[in-house]
């Protein structure tokens, strides 16, 4: 069974930075891109980030790009989300997601979900 | 950027009812385009991809529909387990810059 937890949330001030993790199990990591997706408190979902299954391609939201860098430790089966210089708009609770289909590219298509790790940014 | 704009909003309907969802693009997304159901407190769940195709596990009640620009959800009996925010999603573009509509809540009328 495909299992994803996220973890490494909590509440930072604007301008400081979190690392959120994200560990699977159930599915061969690396056949798979991932993806951070996240949704602010009562609204709707906003695609943040992917990687491709070796990690060596990385793909950013506008919003994010330039202080959020995804990555991930295959041999750990874990994907990372390193945000820096967060914002209030930050603010949201992150998902991972898996893609539906192996492959070498990111296809985008989010086939499983964990529950989420909740980013707050206030001072 | 492609814009996904879903409609409606909100739909108030009552348990056995067809249900359509709408969402629409801002460019062609081809095929591209996946349906996510959200419950309260849970992450989303793929419903549909590829524009009409059934994720495994999902019951026959739901269907997708179209192409390009113009696609729908089809609840054919609405259960009460189906009450839930519905989300298109397009996976189209390359480089990845992937969107999601607003969603639409159906509501119990």
């Amino acid at each position: 069974e495909v299992h994803l937890l996220e973890s490494g949330g909590g509440l930072v001030q604007p301008g400081g930075s979190l690392r959120l993790s994200c560990a699977v199990s159930g599915f061969t990591f690396n056949d798979y891109a991932m993806t951070w997706v996240r949704q602010a408190p009562g609204k709707g979902l906003e695609w943040v980030s992917s990687i491709t299954g070796s990690g060596g391609s990385t793909y950013y939201a506008d919003s994010v790009k330039g202080r959020f860098t995804i990555s991930r430790d295959n041999s750990k089966n874990t994907l990372y989300l390193q945000m820096n210089t967060l914002r209030a708009e930050d603010t949201a609770l992150y998902y991972c997601a898996k893609d539906q289909i192996a492959g070498i590219a990111v296809v985008g298509l989010l086939g499983h979900w964990g529950q989420g790790t909740p980013v707050t940014v206030s001072s | 950027e492609i814009g996904m704009t879903q409609s409606p909003d909100t739909l108030s309907v009552s348990p056995g009812e067809r249900v359509t969802l709408s969402c629409r693009a801002s460019q062609s997304v081809n095929s591209n385009l996946a349906w996510y159901q959200q419950k309260p407190g849970q992450a989303p769940r793929l419903l549909i991809y590829g524009a009409s195709t059934r994720a495994t596990g999902i019951p026959a009640r739901f269907s997708g529909s179209g192409s390009g620009t113009e696609f729908t959800l089809t609840i054919s009996s609405l259960q009460s387990e189906d009450f839930a925010v519905y989300y298109c999603q397009q996976y189209n573009n390359w480089p990845p810059q992937y969107t999601f509509g607003q969603g639409a809540k159906l509501e119990i009328k």
